[in-house]
């Protein structure tokens, strides 16, 4: 199966900051089928981005996705109070899909 | 818009059975790939199996044969059984929906329950 590694596992930034959060997968694959997935605390995941930088229906334009290969990219483009979550990558080229561990975005 | 919603026992034995159904509204479950993923605590997201409105299935091979998926058209629902748990198998079990064009992503997803194994 394909493993997904994501980093840093915490960050920590002030509103209005950009933020960068990275996925690296265990093997090349079609970056088509390749998701992030927003967490807040004590909700159900949402769909943020799918085939690597298409934004999901309400996603605002803040969140974009970038990547191929091996490695994919979550950018925040101006951090707001509202996007205090976890973040989780996804690919879903192979089965059995897999995700990352999470990368918890928090506000300084 | 499609809701989905888990339902089932919070509490199961270990050795025993886990047993979920997920309700569909807003939409009818006679299209889409159906998919239950898990959360143990604390921890990220791991997917159990997908089903479809004609009884296909799939499933993770790291839960080897202990899984069985059922659909019921008639109720819009679609069920996960889970047998021989342990304590490893508590978590939130989530139920979700397929986008349509792309199979094992997730575009809608019920709120979660929690199932705790503990005798």
């Amino acid at each position: 199966e394909i493993v997904l590694t994501q980093s840093p596992g915490t960050l920590s930034l002030s509103p209005g900051e950009r933020a960068t959060l990275s996925c690296r997968a265990s093997q090349s694959f079609n970056s088509s089928y390749f998701a992030w997935y927003q967490q807040k605390p004590g909700q159900a995941p949402r769909l943020l981005i799918y085939g690597a930088s298409s934004r999901a229906t309400g996603i605002p334009d803040r969140f974009s996705g970038s990547g191929s290969g091996t490695d994919f990219t979550l950018t925040i483009s101006s951090l707001q109070a509202e996007d205090v979550a976890v973040y989780y990558c996804q690919q879903y080229y192979s089965t059995p899909p897999t995700f990352g561990q999470g990368t918890k975005v928090e506000i300084k | 818009q499609v809701q989905l919603q888990e339902s089932g026992p919070g509490l199961v034995k270990p050795s025993e059975t886990l047993s979920l159904t997920c309700t569909v509204s807003g939409g009818s479950i006679s299209t889409y790939y159906w998919t239950w993923i898990r959360q143990p605590p604390g921890k990220g997201l791991e997917w159990i199996g997908n089903i479809y409105h004609s009884g296909r299935t799939d499933h993770n091979p790291s839960l080897k044969s202990r899984v069985s998926m059922s659909v019921d058209t008639s109720n819009n629902q679609f069920s996960l059984k889970v047998s021989s748990v342990t304590a490893a198998d508590t978590a939130v079990y989530y139920c979700a929906r397929e986008r349509g064009t792309s199979t094992w992503l997730f575009d809608y997803w019920g709120l979660g329950t929690l199932v705790t194994v503990s005798s």
